[in-house]
Protein backbone atom coordinates (compact mmCIF):
# COMPACT_ATOMS: atom_id res chain seq x y z
CA UNK A 1 0.00 0.00 0.00
CA UNK A 2 1.74 2.97 -1.02
CA UNK A 3 2.03 5.80 1.14
CA UNK A 4 1.15 9.84 0.56
CA UNK A 5 2.76 10.68 -2.29
CA UNK A 6 3.46 14.36 -3.67
CA UNK A 7 5.67 15.55 -6.33
CA UNK A 8 7.58 17.64 -7.07
CA UNK A 9 9.70 16.97 -4.22
CA UNK A 10 11.85 20.04 -5.31
CA UNK A 11 10.32 23.02 -7.37
CA UNK A 12 12.41 26.20 -8.02
CA UNK A 13 10.08 29.15 -9.23
CA UNK A 14 10.98 32.75 -10.34
CA UNK A 15 8.93 35.30 -8.44
CA UNK A 16 5.43 36.12 -10.26
CA UNK A 17 5.42 32.29 -11.36
CA UNK A 18 2.42 30.16 -10.56
CA UNK A 19 3.19 26.88 -8.30
CA UNK A 20 1.15 23.61 -8.91
CA UNK A 21 1.88 21.27 -6.19
CA UNK A 22 0.46 17.56 -6.22
CA UNK A 23 -0.65 15.29 -3.47
CA UNK A 24 -2.39 11.62 -4.27
CA UNK A 25 -3.97 9.83 -0.86
CA UNK A 26 -3.30 6.81 0.87
CA UNK A 27 -5.65 4.41 -1.12
CA UNK A 28 -8.87 4.17 0.64
CA UNK A 29 -8.08 8.25 2.02
CA UNK A 30 -10.80 10.81 0.85
CA UNK A 31 -9.55 13.06 3.34
CA UNK A 32 -6.80 15.29 2.39
CA UNK A 33 -4.73 18.12 4.22
CA UNK A 34 -1.98 20.67 3.62
CA UNK A 35 0.25 22.40 5.94
CA UNK A 36 3.36 24.51 5.55
CA UNK A 37 6.63 24.50 7.40
CA UNK A 38 8.12 27.49 7.16
CA UNK A 39 12.10 27.97 7.69
CA UNK A 40 12.97 26.75 11.42
CA UNK A 41 9.18 26.62 12.05
CA UNK A 42 6.63 24.11 13.25
CA UNK A 43 3.91 23.07 10.64
CA UNK A 44 0.82 25.31 9.93
CA UNK A 45 -2.50 23.91 8.95
CA UNK A 46 -3.45 25.15 5.29
CA UNK A 47 -6.65 23.56 4.49
CA UNK A 48 -8.62 20.55 5.06
CA UNK A 49 -10.34 18.47 1.97
CA UNK A 50 -12.44 15.71 1.31
CA UNK A 51 -13.24 14.39 -2.67
CA UNK A 52 -15.03 17.83 -4.52
CA UNK A 53 -15.48 19.27 -0.99
CA UNK A 54 -13.21 21.96 0.72
CA UNK A 55 -14.21 21.60 4.40
CA UNK A 56 -11.87 24.25 6.15
CA UNK A 57 -9.49 26.34 4.81
CA UNK A 58 -9.23 28.85 7.93
CA UNK A 59 -5.07 28.70 7.61
CA UNK A 60 -4.88 29.29 3.86
CA UNK A 61 -3.68 32.85 2.93
CA UNK A 62 -6.72 34.85 1.29
CA UNK A 63 -4.86 35.49 -2.02
CA UNK A 64 -2.75 33.88 -4.74
CA UNK A 65 -3.05 30.15 -2.92
CA UNK A 66 -6.05 27.56 -3.77
CA UNK A 67 -6.47 24.04 -3.37
CA UNK A 68 -8.61 21.72 -4.65
CA UNK A 69 -9.26 17.58 -4.43
CA UNK A 70 -11.09 17.05 -7.95
CA UNK A 71 -13.53 13.50 -7.94
CA UNK A 72 -10.77 12.01 -10.15
CA UNK A 73 -6.95 12.72 -9.41
CA UNK A 74 -4.32 14.14 -7.61
CA UNK A 75 -5.04 17.29 -4.42
CA UNK A 76 -3.46 20.21 -6.09
CA UNK A 77 -2.11 23.10 -4.31
CA UNK A 78 -1.48 26.14 -6.20
CA UNK A 79 -0.03 29.09 -5.49
CA UNK A 80 -0.27 32.07 -8.01
CA UNK A 81 2.32 35.13 -8.26
CA UNK A 82 4.62 33.45 -6.26
CA UNK A 83 7.01 35.82 -3.81
CA UNK A 84 9.80 35.00 -1.97
CA UNK A 85 8.27 34.36 1.46
CA UNK A 86 6.13 31.36 -0.18
CA UNK A 87 9.56 29.23 0.12
CA UNK A 88 8.81 26.81 2.30
CA UNK A 89 8.27 22.69 2.58
CA UNK A 90 4.52 22.40 1.50
CA UNK A 91 3.01 18.98 3.52
CA UNK A 92 0.23 16.90 2.39
CA UNK A 93 -1.36 14.62 4.55
CA UNK A 94 -4.31 12.00 4.13
CA UNK A 95 -6.90 9.81 6.78
CA UNK A 96 -9.31 7.52 6.27
CA UNK A 97 -11.92 9.31 7.62
CA UNK A 98 -12.56 11.70 10.67
CA UNK A 99 -10.81 10.55 13.88
CA UNK A 100 -8.32 8.31 12.24
CA UNK A 101 -4.68 8.33 12.29
CA UNK A 102 -2.91 11.10 9.55
CA UNK A 103 -0.42 10.60 7.10
CA UNK A 104 2.23 12.56 5.58
CA UNK A 105 4.11 12.63 2.41
CA UNK A 106 7.63 13.67 2.36
CA UNK A 107 7.05 16.98 1.36
CA UNK A 108 7.18 19.55 -1.59
CA UNK A 109 9.83 21.99 -0.89
CA UNK A 110 9.16 25.21 -2.74
CA UNK A 111 12.00 27.98 -3.82
CA UNK A 112 11.10 31.47 -4.90
CA UNK A 113 14.56 33.37 -6.24
CA UNK B 1 -8.36 27.22 20.22
CA UNK B 2 -6.52 24.28 20.68
CA UNK B 3 -2.80 24.71 21.05
CA UNK B 4 0.75 22.54 21.41
CA UNK B 5 3.17 23.90 23.79
CA UNK B 6 6.39 21.75 23.99
CA UNK B 7 9.60 22.52 25.21
CA UNK B 8 12.31 24.90 22.91
CA UNK B 9 15.66 23.05 21.57
CA UNK B 10 18.17 22.10 20.34
CA UNK B 11 18.04 19.61 23.23
CA UNK B 12 21.80 18.16 22.65
CA UNK B 13 22.27 14.63 24.33
CA UNK B 14 25.07 11.97 24.72
CA UNK B 15 24.53 8.60 23.48
CA UNK B 16 22.89 6.56 25.61
CA UNK B 17 21.71 9.18 27.68
CA UNK B 18 18.19 9.39 29.13
CA UNK B 19 15.36 11.58 26.91
CA UNK B 20 12.49 13.57 27.91
CA UNK B 21 10.71 16.22 25.76
CA UNK B 22 7.88 18.03 27.35
CA UNK B 23 4.58 18.32 25.85
CA UNK B 24 1.31 20.38 27.17
CA UNK B 25 -1.33 20.88 25.30
CA UNK B 26 -4.91 23.07 25.34
CA UNK B 27 -7.81 21.71 24.07
CA UNK B 28 -11.73 21.62 24.30
CA UNK B 29 -13.40 17.71 24.33
CA UNK B 30 -10.88 14.71 24.37
CA UNK B 31 -8.45 14.70 21.86
CA UNK B 32 -5.85 12.32 20.66
CA UNK B 33 -2.45 13.07 20.96
CA UNK B 34 0.84 11.87 18.56
CA UNK B 35 4.04 12.30 18.43
CA UNK B 36 5.63 12.46 15.18
CA UNK B 37 9.21 12.44 14.14
CA UNK B 38 11.13 14.43 11.21
CA UNK B 39 14.30 13.50 10.31
CA UNK B 40 16.67 16.05 7.89
CA UNK B 41 15.00 16.18 4.37
CA UNK B 42 12.16 14.26 4.87
CA UNK B 43 8.48 14.45 6.23
CA UNK B 44 6.85 13.62 9.18
CA UNK B 45 6.49 10.41 10.40
CA UNK B 46 4.23 8.86 12.76
CA UNK B 47 6.35 8.02 16.06
CA UNK B 48 3.60 7.07 18.52
CA UNK B 49 -0.15 8.34 19.28
CA UNK B 50 -2.38 7.92 22.32
CA UNK B 51 -6.19 8.47 21.58
CA UNK B 52 -7.95 8.67 25.56
CA UNK B 53 -6.71 9.27 29.13
CA UNK B 54 -4.19 7.45 30.38
CA UNK B 55 -3.34 5.33 27.66
CA UNK B 56 0.28 4.69 26.57
CA UNK B 57 1.73 4.86 23.15
CA UNK B 58 5.52 3.60 22.41
CA UNK B 59 7.35 2.21 19.94
CA UNK B 60 11.04 2.22 18.60
CA UNK B 61 11.96 2.20 22.59
CA UNK B 62 10.06 5.64 22.59
CA UNK B 63 7.14 6.26 24.91
CA UNK B 64 4.21 8.91 26.07
CA UNK B 65 1.49 9.05 27.92
CA UNK B 66 -1.84 10.80 28.26
CA UNK B 67 -1.90 12.64 31.23
CA UNK B 68 -5.39 14.06 31.27
CA UNK B 69 -4.90 15.75 34.73
CA UNK B 70 -1.77 17.82 33.51
CA UNK B 71 -2.85 17.87 29.86
CA UNK B 72 0.20 16.69 29.29
CA UNK B 73 2.16 13.94 26.99
CA UNK B 74 5.81 13.77 27.23
CA UNK B 75 7.83 11.96 24.96
CA UNK B 76 10.29 9.42 26.81
CA UNK B 77 13.07 7.21 25.65
CA UNK B 78 15.73 5.37 28.38
CA UNK B 79 18.70 5.30 26.19
CA UNK B 80 19.17 7.28 23.09
CA UNK B 81 21.34 6.65 19.49
CA UNK B 82 22.47 9.02 17.55
CA UNK B 83 20.26 7.66 14.77
CA UNK B 84 17.46 9.61 17.19
CA UNK B 85 18.50 12.90 15.94
CA UNK B 86 15.61 14.71 14.40
CA UNK B 87 13.00 17.52 14.92
CA UNK B 88 10.07 15.86 17.41
CA UNK B 89 6.81 17.14 16.71
CA UNK B 90 3.99 17.17 19.39
CA UNK B 91 0.33 17.46 17.80
CA UNK B 92 -3.20 16.83 18.60
CA UNK B 93 -6.31 16.35 16.90
CA UNK B 94 -9.29 17.56 18.07
CA UNK B 95 -12.02 15.89 15.81
CA UNK B 96 -15.09 18.09 17.17
CA UNK B 97 -16.74 20.62 14.40
CA UNK B 98 -15.81 21.23 10.89
CA UNK B 99 -11.67 21.70 12.01
CA UNK B 100 -10.39 18.28 11.64
CA UNK B 101 -6.33 18.39 10.84
CA UNK B 102 -3.46 18.41 13.25
CA UNK B 103 -3.05 21.16 15.84
CA UNK B 104 1.07 20.49 16.15
CA UNK B 105 3.51 22.46 18.33
CA UNK B 106 6.74 24.14 16.70
CA UNK B 107 8.89 21.19 17.66
CA UNK B 108 12.07 20.21 19.32
CA UNK B 109 15.35 19.20 17.76
CA UNK B 110 17.15 16.67 19.26
CA UNK B 111 21.15 16.41 18.76
CA UNK B 112 22.55 13.06 19.90
CA UNK B 113 26.21 13.11 20.01
CA UNK B 114 28.55 9.62 20.03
Amino acid sequence: NAGVMQNPRHLVRRRGQEARLRCSPMKGHSHVYWYRQLPEEGLKFMVYLQKENIIDESGMPKERFSAEFPKEGPSILRIQQVVRGDSAAYFCASSPDSGNTIYFGEGSWLTVV
Amino acid sequence: GDSVTQMEGPVTLSEEACLTINCTYTATGYPSLFWYVQYPGEGLQLLLKATKADDKGSNKGFEATYRKETTSFHLEKGSVQVSDSAVYFCALRNSGGGADGLTFGKGTHLIIQP
